[in-house]
This record gives structure tokens, sequence and C-alpha cells, in this order.
């Protein structure tokens, strides 16, 4: 089975703070992806990946950058927390694209931010 | 731009029942995929199913169905005997055959709720 797992459930951090999440993904999957989930809005991409050191934006990366050093792992940054950051974010992995590929996601991390 | 509407943000229905979610979609593609994910209470999300638009067939995934309807844009979602288990948001999703990496455009969600 495929797993994707995301380095903390909940997170609760202070406005200014700079914010690692975690994805690690088993799969050898090339493609990953950072989405963030809030109430009536469904999921929006933030950024995503298709190599090692190779990302593309997505709908809304304002305040966010990413980093992908290793094939497995790609990292969302928060370079300065904001409240309006609050939100469920969810990592995915797919391999190369083909058509009708599924996307696996992680378990979901809730940032919280004072 | 493609855009997917979900009409319904919440849905309740009995064990053993059936339910109907719909989806909307815009687009000028002519060749693209469709997708059901569910999003229990545990957050994980999973496929339910998939529909490739060149397909007439409707998908169907045991107790999980679809009526896609490429005329009218329209791809709906029946859970039969429902369980349960069934308890989950879930998000209706879009990607046209011509983007390169597969980028899911999702819905903003029904959430279905299964009473005993």
């Amino acid at each position: 089975d495929v797993k994707v797992t995301q380095s903390s459930r909940y997170l609760v951090k202070r406005t200014g703070e700079k914010v690692f999440l975690e994805c690690v993904q088993d799969m050898d999957h090339e493609n990953m992806f950072w989405y963030r989930q809030d109430p009536g809005l469904g999921l929006r991409l933030i950024y995503f990946s298709y190599d090692v050191k190779m990302k593309e934006k997505g709908d809304i990366p304002e305040g966010y950058s990413v980093s992908r050093e290793k094939k497995e792992r790609f990292s969302l940054i928060l370079e300065s927390a904001s409240t309006n950051q609050t939100s469920m974010y969810l990592c995915a992995s797919s391999p190369t694209w083909e058509g009708a590929e599924t996307q696996y996601f992680g378990p979901g991390t809730r940032l919280l931010v004072l | 731009a493609q855009t997917v509407t979900q009409s319904q943000p919440e849905m309740s229905v009995q064990e053993a029942e059936t339910v109907t979610l719909s989806c909307t979609y815009d687009t000028s593609e002519s060749n693209y995929y469709l997708f059901w994910y569910k999003q229990p209470p545990s957050r994980q999300m999973i496929l339910v199913i998939r529909q490739e638009a060149y397909k007439q067939q409707n998908a169907t995934e045991n107790r999980f169905s679809v009526n896609f309807q490429k005329a009218a844009k329209s791809f709906s979602l029946k859970i039969s005997d429902s369980q349960l288990g069934d308890t989950a948001m879930y998000f209706c999703a879009f990607v046209p055959r011509t983007d390169s990496w597969g980028k899911l455009q999702f819905g903003a969600g029904t959430q279905v709720v299964v009473t005993p």
C-alpha cells in the first residue's frame, strides 16, 4: 500500500514564526502536492513538484514556499506564519501523470496560528 | 479555467438507504478525468471512484456508482445501501487530460451523515 506521512497531526504556532510541514511518501512517486483545505472552499493547490528540486506554483502560493531535496520528501514552508494561514494542510503524491492516476493523500496537519 | 461545483453542503441518509451527491463542472476541454474522493473523520482522503470522459459507460465500485452526463457536465455519485462507515466529506475533482502533472481541481465538498 502507498503510504504518505506528514510530520504532525496538529501544530500550534505564533504569528511570525517560521513553520515547516514535512511530507514523506514511500512509493517512489514523481509528483507531490501540497493543498490547504478550508470549509466551503474544498482543497486548493499551494505548490507541487514533479521531480527533485523542481517545483511549480499552484493556485494559492502566496506566503508559502516549498523544498524537495529528495524524491520521497516534500516540505511546505511558511516563512512568517500569519493567522490567515490557520488551516488544514494535506500532502499528496502520485506517479508520473499519464491519465487518471490516483493521488494518494497523507492524514493532514491541522495548523493553528495564534 | 475549470471550476467544480458541489451544490449540497450536507446530506443526511439512513442506513441501507440510497443517497446521490451532485457535481457539476465547467470546462472547454473534451478529454478529462473525474474523481470522487472520500474524507472520513480520520481525515485520510481516499479515492472512491474515477471516470474517464471518453468512456461512455458509467463507473461502478461496489456500492458506489456514478451518473456521468458529459453534455450536461454533470458527475453525480450514488451511494447505495448506505453504511455508518460512509459518513464522510465527499469531494468531486476534475483534471483535463492536457494537464502535464495531473493537478486536481476540487469542489467544496458535501458532508454525508449516515444515521442508524
